[in-house]
């Protein structure tokens, strides 16, 4: 079936250093979500990507969506401690990659 | 407003016997679902709901059972629980399902079950 990538696994960066997520398949998708998981908590739905090279923000978070449709990124700007999580692609069927669990040293 | 809720949020229980684990949303979604997490990895969807009446097995469904005789309300069975079954459960909801384009999914708290 339909798998999704993440990379890396983990991230740890200092306050105020960019971070970034991504999120491959082998196969062209239709659309992609994107979801965070703070520690202990449930997923929450950040963004949903649908077009070819569609390039999405939120505050310092920016989405993109691959011109073949086969890969996204998510890019936080000057990270927070408020940004610790772990952010998740979902594609096609429910199929969620691994994750990447980012921590943000103060 | 209560959203999306599960009931027991904690449960320990142990080999062979049968557990139900409840999801309850207020918002009249269509849609509902049923997730595993373990440890370090993503979510793994059990099943999947459409609407009342419709079910329909996701990516691990074996040892699993569900029933959705209303709307509201979605329970996930482990007819004869197993250790590998020890895992945090998630239900969501969503107004969209799974079709070229579905909408976001909303997430209860989740229940940390411990199969022993």
């Amino acid at each position: 079936g339909q798998q999704v990538m993440q990379i890396p696994q983990y991230q740890h960066v200092q306050e105020g250093e960019d971070f970034t997520t991504y999120c491959n398949s082998s196969t062209t998708l239709s659309n992609i979500q994107w979801y965070k998981q703070r520690p202990g908590g449930h997923p929450v739905f950040l963004i949903q990507l649908v077009k070819s090279g569609e390039v999405k923000k939120q505050k310092r978070l920016t989405f993109q969506f691959g011109e073949a449709k086969k890969n996204s990124s998510l890019h936080i700007t000057a990270t927070q401690t408020t940004d610790v999580g772990t952010y998740f692609c979902a594609a096609g069927k429910s199929t969620f990659g691994d994750g990447t669990t980012l921590t943000v040293k103060p | 407003d209560a959203g999306i809720t599960q009931s027991p949020r904690y449960k320990i229980t142990e080999t062979g016997r049968q557990v139900t684990l409840m999801c309850h949303q207020t918002w009249s979604h269509s849609y509902m679902f049923w997730y595993r997490q373990d440890l370090g990895h993503g979510l793994r969807l059990i099943y999947y709901s459409a609407a009342a009446d419709i079910t329909d097995k996701g990516e691990v469904p074996d040892g699993y059972v569900v029933s959705r005789s209303k709307t509201e309300n979605f329970p996930l069975t482990l007819e004869s629980a197993t250790r590998s079954q020890t895992s945090v459960y998630f239900c969501a909801s969503s107004l969209q399902g799974l079709a070229d384009q579905y909408g976001e999914q909303f997430f209860g708290p989740g229940t940390r079950l411990t199969v022993l």
